[in-house]
């Protein structure tokens, strides 16, 4: 199973909105609602961003959103924060693998 | 609070094998499924496999059918994983992770372990 694929690198000022994607394939991210996001800072534990295409946990920001049209999903940061500054995951439900991760995305406040 | 606990680091030598644990507390140790994620060193997160706590079943991403082997102790409330011949390449930080809110096991992973180090070097 194939990785994601994420871009490299995002970056925006603070208060901009940016949207990082996520592509696949109808084998995963087009064929199933189950798309999750997750926030990683250095030397921590990944952090549930966003989970079933759009849906947030409790005590994430409303700034974050998800999306998905076709074989790609996508996560947008509106207003972004000097604390946003992270890597971003996706991650998806394949027909052959409950989770299959993105290549991972470095967003860059600046 | 919901929380997992994971063992200390480790340094093996090429060939060896290293059993990594996780311990649970907050919860009821059979409700949820547990999976390991791991992450080489500025490389991206990897999904090895998930085990049931409450009937032991376990299922492992193709790339580690073989080498690696997911069990528990629900006396202690601990799962481990345990990854064999091990190589250079296993260098990473070792996540167990599981999901609580979302409605599924494959919704997204919520809760984490704080993470253990393997370092492979001969």
């Amino acid at each position: 199973q194939s990785a994601l694929t994420q871009p490299a690198s995002v970056s925006g000022s603070p208060g901009q909105s940016i949207t990082i994607s996520c592509t696949g394939t109808s084998s995963d991210v087009g064929g199933y609602n189950y798309v999750s996001w997750y926030q990683q800072h250095p030397g921590k534990a990944p952090k549930l961003m966003i989970y079933e295409v759009s849906n947030r946990p409790s005590g994430v920001p409303d700034r974050f959103s998800g999306s998905k049209s076709g074989n790609t999903a996508s996560l947008t940061i509106s207003g972004l924060q000097a604390e946003d500054e992270a890597d971003y995951y996706c991650s998806s439900y394949t027909s052959s693998s409950p989770y299959v991760f993105g290549t991972g995305t470095k967003v860059t406040v600046l | 609070q919901v929380q997992l606990v994971q063992s200390g680091a480790e340094v093996k030598k090429p060939g060896a094998s290293v059993k990594v644990s996780c311990k649970a507390s907050g919860y009821t140790f059979t409700s949820y499924d547990i999976n390991w994620v791991r992450q080489a060193t500025g490389q991206g997160l990897e999904w090895m496999g998930w085990m049931n706590p409450n009937s032991g079943n376990t299922g492992y991403a193709q790339k580690f059918q073989g080498r690696v082997t997911m069990t528990r102790n629900t006396s202690i409330s601990t799962a481990y994983m345990e990854l064999s011949s091990l190589r250079s390449e296993d260098t990473a930080v070792y996540y167990c992770a599981i999901v609580v809110v979302p409605a599924a096991m494959i919704s997204g992973m919520d809760v984490w372990g704080q993470g253990t180090t393997v370092t492979v070097s001969s």
